[in-house]
């Protein structure tokens, strides 16, 4: 089965903090992204990697940045947290290329930086 | 610029009741759309359709797309409570997914 999981399902933490959200899939697929998503405004792609440290910006990359050090996991970073940046977070992962399959979502990460 | 819009924002409907969801696009380099459920937490996928137009079922799921409209829908019959969701659509370009604002529904007993 397909698996794709998250390292926090909850996280509170304070304006200017560092923070890491964690993502691994065990499916061993090239493609890995980050998506936020805000009621009415759908999932956003932020950032995604088609490989081992290779990293591209989505469309609302600033504030963020990625890690990529090993195929199965993908990091993202908030190198100073803002209030706007409380959000859910949701990891996928997809096989190349995005045609006959799906992406795969983790169980997403609510973040309140308060 | 690349868009996906999705029609009605939210919709409430009775048990037994037809739903049907509304996804335009207007992404370059167009490959398929993907429609997904959300409920509490991970977005699960529920059809792949390409300009192909052949139309997917699931159960009282339906789905197809109007390659010349740019557009599809999804259709949901006989609905239940189970069928509460946000309902997404994305437009799948050079292996990026372009996300639509989603249809929350909710269907009462």
């Amino acid at each position: 089965d397909v698996k794709v999981t998250q390292s926090s399902r909850y996280l509170v933490k304070r304006t200017g903090e560092k923070v890491f959200l964690e993502c691994v899939q065990d499916m061993d697929h090239e493609n890995m992204f980050w998506y936020r998503q805000d009621p009415g405004l759908g999932l956003r792609l932020i950032y995604f990697s088609y490989d081992v440290k290779m990293k591209e910006k989505g469309d609302i990359p600033e504030g963020y940045s990625v890690s990529r050090e090993k195929k199965e996991r993908f990091s993202l970073i908030l190198e100073s947290a803002s209030t706007n940046q409380t959000s859910m977070y949701l990891c996928a992962s997809s096989p190349v290329p995005v045609t006959k399959e799906t992406q795969y979502f983790g169980p997403g990460t609510r973040l309140l930086v308060l | 610029e690349d868009k996906v819009v999705q029609s009605p924002l939210s919709l409430v409907v009775h048990e037994g009741d037809t739903v049907t969801l509304n996804c335009s696009y207007e992404v370059t380099n167009f490959r398929s759309l993907l429609w997904y459920k959300q409920e509490k937490k991970a977005p699960t996928f529920l059809f792949m359709l390409t300009s192909s137009g052949i139309e997917k079922k699931s159960g009282r799921l339906s789905s197809i797309l109007d390659k010349k409209e740019l557009s599809s829908i999804l259709n949901i019959t006989a609905t239940q409570t189970g069928d509460s969701a946000i309902y997404l659509c994305a437009a799948n370009w050079v292996g990026k997914l372009q996300f639509g604002a989603g249809t929350q529904v909710v269907v009462t007993p």
